[in-house]
């Protein structure tokens, strides 16, 4: 049981350039989401999906696209990189229903660099 | 959409004493609160967590109070150890069912504990 797998784990960018972060879960969860950390800014959400095919705008979602074809992956795509996108991304996911429904497990992150 | 306000920013104490950390939240829908510790170059983990039907919980040195009414809550540490220092953050959530239960997070304390 791997939890939440994130690739790459580090990554650098030139502006203008597009890549898609891999967000994969094994726990059967039907909530995934995607967040950029920053310096003093903490976690902000980019976007969320609460089912296989469906997904939604968080808080900064501008410059990003997501899509979860499949109910244990997660995709993030930047389709032309800028260097305000440089950044820490985190995956997350949770149950739907209880036990555990409110608690998020985290990927490890997956550092991204945009020159 | 919800906003999630934490203070201070940065928090130093002595080895032994006690910290407070203090978040308030703007969604009265909220009725999930957690708290998570990220330590250097790791992924957040959950340490506490307080629905909105109770008003404070305790887990030995980590305490949570909620304060609905006024729509802040607080974390508490007592008898702080260096290997409390960590960044610590707090989050709001609404139901799952509605926007599927997207936690907005605040923009992370800084604890350093001084031997």
């Amino acid at each position: 049981n791997a939890g939440v797998t994130q690739t790459p784990k580090f990554r650098v960018l030139k502006t203008g350039q597009s890549m898609t972060l891999l967000c994969a879960q094994d726990m059967n969860h039907e909530y995934m989401y995607w967040y950029r950390q920053d310096p003093g800014m903490g976690l902000r959400l980019i976007h969320y999906s609460v089912g296989e095919g469906t997904t939604a705008k968080g808080e900064v979602p501008d410059g990003y696209n997501v899509s979860r074809l499949k109910k244990q992956n997660f995709l993030l795509g930047l389709e032309s990189a800028a260097p305000s996108q440089t950044s820490v991304y985190f995956c997350a996911s949770k149950n739907r229903v209880a036990p555990g429904a409110n608690v998020l497990t985290f990927g490890a992150g997956s550092r991204l660099t945009v020159l | 959409g919800e906003n999630v306000e934490q203070h201070p920013s940065t928090l130093s104490v002595q080895e032994g004493d006690s910290a407070v950390i203090k978040c308030t939240y703007s969604d009265s829908a909220s009725n999930y609160f957690p708290w998570y510790k990220q330590e250097l170059g790791k992924r957040p983990q959950l340490i506490i967590d307080i629905r909105s039907n109770v008003g404070e919980k305790k887990d030995q040195r980590i305490a949570v109070t909620l304060n609905k009414t006024a729509k802040h809550f607080s974390l508490h540490i007592t008898e702080t150890q260096p290997e409390d220092s960590a960044v610590y953050f707090c989050a709001a959530s609404t139901p799952s069912y509605n926007q599927g239960g997207k936690l907005i997070f605040g923009q992370g304390t800084e604890l350093s504990v001084k031997p």
